[in-house]
């Protein structure tokens, strides 16, 4: 079993809808949990950082199911703007990438 | 203040060559990863360096492959004999540290894109 994994999508979704993303780990251990956006042909950039249960910015939340293992992105109000790859990652004292789901939000 | 930096941008090489690609990472930080990333793909882990611990070169993919982070800041990564299937992206990222809060959030240079010929 892959330690990070991620439905690769891609999701398409109409300007203004919310949308989730899942990404289950099998690390227990784990210590903390990001989720960075790649545009394509740009490097990663972060996101949200969640250290316990959650985060939320903005149109942006992410949760952490510790019992369940798995760590949730939720956006809402979707722009054309966040069309873009969600990378859902995990700190076991590395840094653990999963490969993504793709985004893409049309008009 | 400046983010992290990689040199040069893009690289074509010939097979069989070998390339040194180059990271700045940002000031202060001691962590310092090497990934790559080919087209369409997730990124994979190389090499893993943190202050002055020995390096975790476990995603290094052949004896080919092989970094130095001298003073614990600059790094480089050499590929020898190059592959055409070492074509790829090359990122490097850096944090303040490996753990904490906060502290292990990594930062991502623009990469090096590798072409072999």
């Amino acid at each position: 079993r892959k330690e990070v994994e991620q439905d690769p999508g891609p999701f398409n979704v109409p300007e203004g809808a919310t949308v989730a993303f899942n990404c289950t780990y099998s690390n227990s251990a784990s210590q903390s949990f990001f989720w960075y956006r790649q545009d394509c042909r740009k490097e990663p950039k972060l996101l949200m950082s969640v250290y316990s249960s959650g985060n939320e910015d903005g149109r942006f939340t992410a949760q952490l199911n510790r019992a369940s293992q798995y760590i949730s992105l939720l956006i809402r109000d979707s722009k054309l703007s966040d069309s873009a790859t969600y990378l859902c990652v995990l700190n076991t004292d590395k840094l653990i990438f999963g490969t993504g789901t793709r985004l893409q939000v049309f008009p | 203040g400046a983010g992290v930096s990689q040199s040069p941008s893009n690289k074509v090489t010939e097979k069989g060559k070998d390339v040194e690609l180059r990271c700045d990472p940002i000031s202060g930080h001691t962590a310092l990863y090497w990934y790559r990333q080919s087209l369409g793909q997730g990124l994979e882990f190389l090499i893993y360096f943190q202050g002055n611990s020995a390096p975790d070169k476990s995603g290094l993919p052949s004896d080919r492959f092989s970094a130095e982070r001298t003073g614990g800041s600059v790094s480089t990564l050499t590929i020898q004999r190059t592959q055409q299937e070492d074509s790829a992206v090359y990122l490097c990222a850096s944090s303040l540290t490996n753990l904490g809060v906060g502290a292990d959030t990594q930062y991502f240079g623009p990469g090096t894109r590798l072409t072999v010929l």
